[in-house]
């Protein structure tokens, strides 16, 4: 049972450009949480989708934007980078399904890609 | 503003030597915490979901407690292959997954 899968592992990119990163999910998910974890810290909440759309979304500029497709893989995109965008970007699956949406949340556990270590020079 | 505090930062051990990771939280309305534990160069493992007050989740060398304030992970007799980093995780009334900054655990053999 294949699980989070994230690509590219490594990436080095230089101030200004844009880069996307792609995630699939865990078989069986349907929910894709992106995250982003500076060394030490711990992840910090990009934006999650659901249904091939942005349901929430944390304190990160429009330059982090996103999608998702309908295998549920996503991609998470970044314009006009930055020295401070340098960090692990993260990507989490989770199954919500129909039980959760009419409860109108989940408490199912995310699983963890290993991530993309992006380098900005 | 919801928050998730752990502590300590780091945690030194001698192999056999238990103890305990501290994870205090204030959020509105909790819809579960998480434990996770992070090797480095490697993504978040999961590890325990806690929903309630006084409930507990046992894994092999470790325990989680939670409390209507904190949680607890509990680690009995921990081996070398214990060291990691493990993080605490609260998710609120929407679909935000709050992480703690974590604790880094060493244990010396």
């Amino acid at each position: 049972d294949a699980g989070v899968t994230q690509s590219p592992t490594h990436l080095i990119k230089t101030r200004g450009q844009q880069v996307t990163l792609r995630c699939s999910p865990k078989s069986g998910h349907d929910t894709v949480s992106w995250y982003q974890q500076a060394l030490g810290q711990g992840p910090q909440f990009i934006f999650q989708y659901y249904e091939e759309e942005e349901r929430q979304r944390g304190n990160f500029p429009d330059r982090f934007s996103g999608h998702q497709f309908p295998n549920y893989s996503s991609e998470l995109n970044v314009n006009a980078l930055l020295l401070g965008d340098s960090a692990l970007y993260l990507c989490a699956s989770s199954f919500f399904g129909s039980d959760a949406a009419s409860l109108g949340h989940s408490n199912q556990p995310q699983h963890f890609g290993d991530g993309t270590r992006l380098s900005i020079l | 503003e919801d928050q998730v505090t752990q502590s300590p930062e780091a945690l030194r051990l001698q192999e056999g030597e238990s103890s305990s990771l501290n994870c205090s939280y204030t959020v509105s309305g909790l819809r579960g915490l998480f434990w996770y534990r992070q090797d480095p160069g490697k993504g978040p493992e999961f590890l325990f979901t806690l929903y309630s007050a006084g409930e507990e989740k046992e894994k092999e060398r470790l325990k989680a407690t939670l409390t209507k304030k904190e949680s607890f992970l509990h680690i009995t007799a921990p081996k070398p292959e214990d060291s990691a980093t493990y993080l605490c995780a609260v998710r609120t009334g929407g679909f935000k997954t709050i992480f703690g900054a974590g604790t880094r655990l060493f244990v010396k053999a």
